[in-house]
């Protein structure tokens, strides 16, 4: 099966600096790579994700990377600020398949975790 | 969005009981839907795949006569622990996706905390 394992485990930067989390995957027939937020107690939050078939995506301050070749993914988090203080989870997917008479959508893999902490 | 609604949020229980907990898709309908377990600080580890109308796929390492699930209609899966010990107190989470979609975003319940006494 799929193994994801996840970059560091905890991070701690200044406000304003950038942070990175960076995960690999040893299923190269995986297409989908969410990342997920989770602050304690709650549900994960799906903040960026990115398909096989493009090589980065960003939204506003967040962007993801893909290599296929490496089968490596990063997460870039630019001018952090308190908020960002969170669990980051990514996580991979194959792609959609039968069994059990039903379908895999969604059958995710997470990463270890990650705990970043931004400081004021 | 999508919204998926657990209960209880949170149960405590006295060891030897079961305790079941409901996913809800509420706004949309859900073929499938996964429960992942979360001890402290840790990952969320899948537990199992529940598909409507049939068995669940459990996961390598999980009990399937200790954790029963349950997917009777689109839209309400079932998790419960049978005979729950101590060590089974955890952070269970539940996650569907949207019938008829491909590979894509997950919508996650917000967790139910069981502690075990």
């Amino acid at each position: 099966g799929e193994n994801v394992e996840q970059h560091p485990s905890t991070l701690s930067v200044q406000e304003g600096d950038s942070a990175v989390i960076k995960c690999t995957y040893s299923d190269s027939a995986s297409n989908y790579f969410p990342w997920y937020k989770q602050e304690l107690g709650k549900r994960p939050q799906l903040i960026i994700d990115i398909r096989s078939n493009v090589g980065e995506k960003k939204d506003q301050r967040i962007a993801v990377t893909l290599n296929k070749t490496a089968k490596h993914f990063s997460l870039h988090i630019t001018e952090t600020q308190p908020e960002d203080s969170a669990v980051y989870f990514c996580a991979a997917s194959p792609p959609d398949s039968k069994y059990a008479g039903g379908t895999s959508y969604g059958k995710l893999t997470f990463g270890q975790g990650t705990i970043l902490t931004v400081h004021p | 969005g999508a919204v998926v609604s657990q209960h209880p949020s949170r149960v405590i229980c006295k060891s030897g009981t079961s305790v079941k907990i409901e996913c809800r898709s509420l706004d949309f309908q859900a073929t499938t839907m996964f429960w992942y377990r979360q001890f402290p600080k840790q990952s969320l580890m899948l537990m199992a795949t529940s598909n409507e109308g049939s068995k669940a796929t459990y996961e390598q390492g999980v009990e399937k006569d200790k954790f029963l699930i349950n997917h009777a209609s689109l839209t309400l899966s079932t998790l419960t622990v049978t005979s729950a010990h101590p060590e089974d107190s955890s952070f269970y989470i539940c996650s569907a996706t949207k019938t008829g979609w491909g590979t894509g975003e997950l919508f996650f319940g917000e967790g139910s905390r069981l502690t075990v006494l």
